[in-house]
């Protein structure tokens, strides 16, 4: 099992491109969630989904989308990129209401 | 609301010494607690975690940590540190909801270990 794999691992964007971060797990997890990860700060949940068309918002989800059209995949989608989007993104899923596993991130630059 | 709690922002420890990582959390009923490590450019990797039962719980890479409910503390520890150890620990709090279990993060520990 690969278990949790990222697309990118690093990016930079121009203020207001937009761009969608790649998630994808192959333990059959129906758990998914997206984090962000900024310095000194602890990780924040911006999205979640319990299962394949269902979504909800974490703590910090505004500027971000998501969708869940199969149990695999979890993009989640930057519209108008900010600065303050700068941060590393780490996305996690779980099989049931307990251990989450992490991918190794992805680290974006907005300038 | 939950949240967690790690008053040490760094450590430095002699290699071969002990370690003791605190965590405080706030949380209206049985927490779930973990630990997670996160080495330089990785993602985060499970040490261990409680859920009920036993309050010492055994984790990976020699590491334990024990849930004190009337200090409302998970703290881990380690007898005999390596260099591999250093890295950044987290502590964590699930809330277990019918959205799943939503992790609240402490801000973390940055473990500088000395040879």
């Amino acid at each position: 099992n690969a278990g949790v794999t990222q697309t990118p691992k690093f990016r930079i964007l121009k203020i207001g491109q937009s761009m969608t971060l790649q998630c994808t797990q192959d333990m059959n997890h129906n758990y998914m969630y997206w984090y962000r990860q900024d310095p000194g700060m602890g990780l924040k949940l911006i999205y979640y989904s319990v299962g394949a068309g269902i979504t909800d918002k974490g703590e910090v989800p505004n500027g971000y989308n998501v969708s869940r059209s199969t149990t695999e995949d979890f993009p989640l989608r930057l519209e108008l990129a900010a600065p303050s989007q700068t941060s590393v993104y780490f996305c996690a899923s779980s099989y049931s209401l307990e251990t989450q596993y992490f991918g190794p991130g992805t680290r974006l630059l907005v300038l | 609301a939950q949240s967690v709690t790690q008053p040490d922002i760094h450590i430095t420890v002699s290699e071969g010494a002990s370690l003791e990582l605190r965590c405080n959390y706030s949380y209206g009923a049985t927490p779930y607690l973990f630990w997670y490590v996160q080495s330089p450019g990785q993602g985060l990797q499970l040490l261990l975690k409680y859920f009920s039962g036993d309050t010492l719980v055994q984790g990976i890479k020699g590491f334990e940590a024990e849930f004190k409910r009337s200090q409302s503390s998970f703290n881990l520890r380690k007898p005999s540190v390596h260099w591999s150890d250093a890295a950044e620990y987290f502590c964590a709090v699930g809330a277990v909801t019918g959205g799943g279990n939503k992790l609240t993060f402490g801000t973390g520990t940055q473990l500088k270990v000395e040879l």
